[in-house]
């Protein structure tokens, strides 16, 4: 299986802050990866796919970036509404597997 | 736009076989080009893929969780199921179906905790 390594596994910032949660995959997955946003008690939401697109109807502070084993989630001025934990996923190869997530929470 | 349900029970004895349906609605689980997934995430832990099935009723699961799971199709019902045999506290978790492309999950159901207990 790949190995989906995020960090931090939790952060707390500021409203207005820039926020950054790295992944890196134990092998080349090209841009093979999608960023999912979940609030507590509900379902993961899809916000970045291939990286770097933006799912229609996302803000645009939301952006991702990076290719190969290193991935970059970004959060350009963080809200009170993005308080979630956030989470990669490869699909370059079965079985589909997940980073362990990142918490975000406001400082 | 399509939305997807999980339904069966909240509850299961340990070596029993957790059953779960996923019923989709305002779309047929026919169109397109899709996988009908189930996933799960215990308690507080991050998200597993258990496996998906194509509506020819093709399917992959994990391998960490093959022998012990099916997942089915049924067009005619719109919707898809899933059997998880000789279940362990371990299996206690929320599971979530899901439709995927190639690519990604979306859209997800709402979720279903499923507790095992005796």
């Amino acid at each position: 299986d790949i190995q989906m390594t995020q960090s931090p596994s939790s952060l707390s910032a500021s409203v207005g802050d820039r926020v950054t949660i790295t992944c890196q995959a134990s092998q080349d997955i090209g841009n093979y990866l999608n960023w999912y946003q979940q609030k507590p008690g509900k379902a993961p939401k899809l916000l970045i796919y291939d990286a770097s697109n933006l799912e229609t109807g996302v803000p645009s502070r939301f952006s991702g970036s990076g290719s190969g084993t290193d991935f970059t989630f970004t959060i350009s001025s963080l809200q009170p509404e993005d308080i979630a934990t956030y989470y990669c996923q490869q699909y370059d190869n079965l079985p589909w597997t997940f980073g362990q997530g990142t918490r975000v929470e406001i400082k | 736009q399509v939305q997807l349900q999980e339904s069966g029970p909240g509850l299961v004895k340990p070596s029993q076989t957790l059953s779960l349906t996923c019923t989709v609605s305002g779309g047929s689980i026919s169109s397109g080009y899709y996988y009908w997934t189930w996933l799960r995430q215990p308690a507080g832990k991050g998200l597993e893929w258990i496996g998906r099935v194509y509506t020819s009723g093709s399917t992959n699961y994990n391998p960490s969780l093959k022998s012990r799971v099916t997942i089915s199709v049924d067009t005619s019902k719109n919707h898809f199921s899933l059997k998880l045999s000789s279940v362990t506290a371990a299996d206690t978790a929320v599971y979530y179906c899901a439709r995927s492309s190639f690519r990604w999950f979306d859209p997800w159901g709402q979720g279903t905790l499923v507790t095992v207990s005796s």
